[in-house]
């Protein structure tokens, strides 16, 4: 099973400020099978971003994702009021795995 | 508009049964694998299994192998997460999802159902 490790756990940052989410995965993932999601309180899951680096439909440019084999970010480039959520990266190739979140909340 | 749309919230005591669904619209059900993510009370997201409702081919996480059963019924549209004997400790929110093929995103997601096991 591939254990997949968020940081921060928490992020403290305010409207219009840069941030940066790391994933690590125990073991390489394959084909960049790596996905974001997006959560916000008293709802579903939201798919961000797939194969480590794609948009998927209707998602803003100013979240982007890169990354390869265990080592994955996700920026979000100037944080919006409604971007103040939990993170989750999540591998596919295998077994599905999610990594714990990171909340992103305003400072 | 594609579209999966859950059962509503239970309550149920421990040793109860459960079944709750997942009706797919504005896609080809038959096409696309659908799964079932747990989610514990302030918790993360946990995969637990998935089906292809076109030959009801299934898979199972090893954490949940033999505690739930993932079925569908394709000719209407819906998948289903049941339990035979529940536990305190299946309260949680459960989604059910949607993939391509079983090495994708999770590219729609139900709106979930709760499910509160007390006594």
């Amino acid at each position: 099973e591939i254990v997949l490790t968020q940081s921060p756990g928490t992020l403290s940052l305010s409207p219009g400020e840069r941030a940066t989410l790391s994933c690590r995965a125990s073991q390489s993932v394959s084909s960049s099978y790596l996905a974001w999601y997006q959560q916000k309180p008293g709802q579903a899951p939201r798919l961000l971003i797939y194969g480590a680096s794609s948009r998927a439909t209707g998602i803003p440019d100013r979240f982007s994702g890169s990354g390869s084999g265990t080592d994955f970010t996700l920026t979000i480039s100037r944080l919006e009021p409604e971007d103040f959520a939990v993170y989750y990266c999540q591998q596919y190739g295998s077994s599905p795995s999610f990594g714990q979140g990171t909340k992103v909340e305003i400072k | 508009e594609v579209q999966l749309v859950q059962s509503g919230a239970e309550v149920k005591k421990p040793g109860e049964s459960l079944k709750i669904s997942c009706k797919g619209s504005g896609y080809s059900f038959t096409s696309y694998w659908i799964g079932w993510v747990r989610q514990m009370p302030g918790k993360g997201l946990e995969w637990m299994g998935i089906i292809y409702p076109g030959d009801s081919d299934t898979r199972y996480s090893p954490s949940f192998q033999g505690q739930v059963t993932i079925s569908a019924d394709k000719s209407i549209s819906t998948a289903y997460l049941q339990w035979s004997s529940l536990k305190a400790s299946d309260t949680a929110m459960y989604y059910c999802v949607r993939q391509y093929v079983i090495a994708a995103p999770f590219d729609y997601w139900g709106q979930g159902t709760l499910v509160t096991v007390s006594s």
